[in-house]
């Protein structure tokens, strides 16, 4: 099984800041990777696919990068509705892994 | 607008079973696989099991294996998920997804406790 381990686990941060968020594949997985959003009590909602396409409908200020191993999501600068937590998951092959989360706080 | 709607959860004791079921609306759902994703409470997600879209190919977690059977009726637009051996380790908040590759759209879940 691919596992996927993303860091920090926890990030404090201010509305404003850059924020990064590593998430690192076991073995390669090219560029089939997704970055979700959850806010406690929702369900997860689809940030970026396939390593750095945009949803539909998800702001400019979020981007991703990497392929391979090593994969970033970006907040270029964070708004008072990005804190939540932050998953990513590879689909390169089953089982479909996801990373074990990264809780945006408040600082 | 794209809607799943899960249903069936509850309060199950070790070792009993459960039907999920999740409804499907605003798109052609006998193109699209889907998948069950879980989520223990305070913990991450954690995938379960997948369909393709005509019930050929499907998958499931180890931890689930031999216990739960996905399944889907594509005149009825609904997926289902039987959970038979239930343990306590298997309560959490069971999530449907549409699979595009990635998981375009995610209903709002269903709470399954198991607890004597």
């Amino acid at each position: 099984d691919i596992q996927m381990t993303q860091s920090p686990s926890t990030l404090s941060a201010s509305v404003g800041d850059r924020v990064t968020i590593t998430c690192r594949a076991s073995q390669s997985i090219s560029s089939w990777l997704a970055w979700y959003q959850q806010k406690p009590g929702k369900a997860p909602k689809l940030l970026i696919y396939k390593a750095s396409s945009l949803e539909s409908g998800v702001p400019s200020r979020f981007s991703g990068s990497g392929s391979g191993t090593e994969f970033t999501l970006t907040i270029s600068s964070l708004q008072p509705d990005d804190f939540a937590t932050y998953y990513c998951q590879q689909y390169n092959s089953y089982p479909e892994t996801f990373g074990q989360g990264t809780k945006v706080e408040i600082k | 607008e794209v809607q799943l709607v899960e249903s069936g959860g509850g309060l199950v004791k070790p070792g009993g079973s459960l039907r999920l079921s999740c409804a499907a609306s605003g798109f052609t759902f006998s193109s699209y696989s889907m998948n069950w994703v879980r989520q223990a409470p305070g913990k991450g997600l954690e995938w379960v099991s997948s369909i393709s879209s005509s019930s050929s190919y499907i998958y499931y977690a180890d931890s689930v294996k031999g216990r739960f059977t996905i399944s889907r009726d594509n005149a009825k637009n609904s997926l289902y998920l039987q959970m038979n051996s239930l343990r306590a380790e298997d309560t959490a908040v069971y999530y449907c997804a549409r699979q595009r590759a990635d998981f375009d759209y995610w209903g709002q879940g269903t709470l399954v406790t198991v607890s004597s």
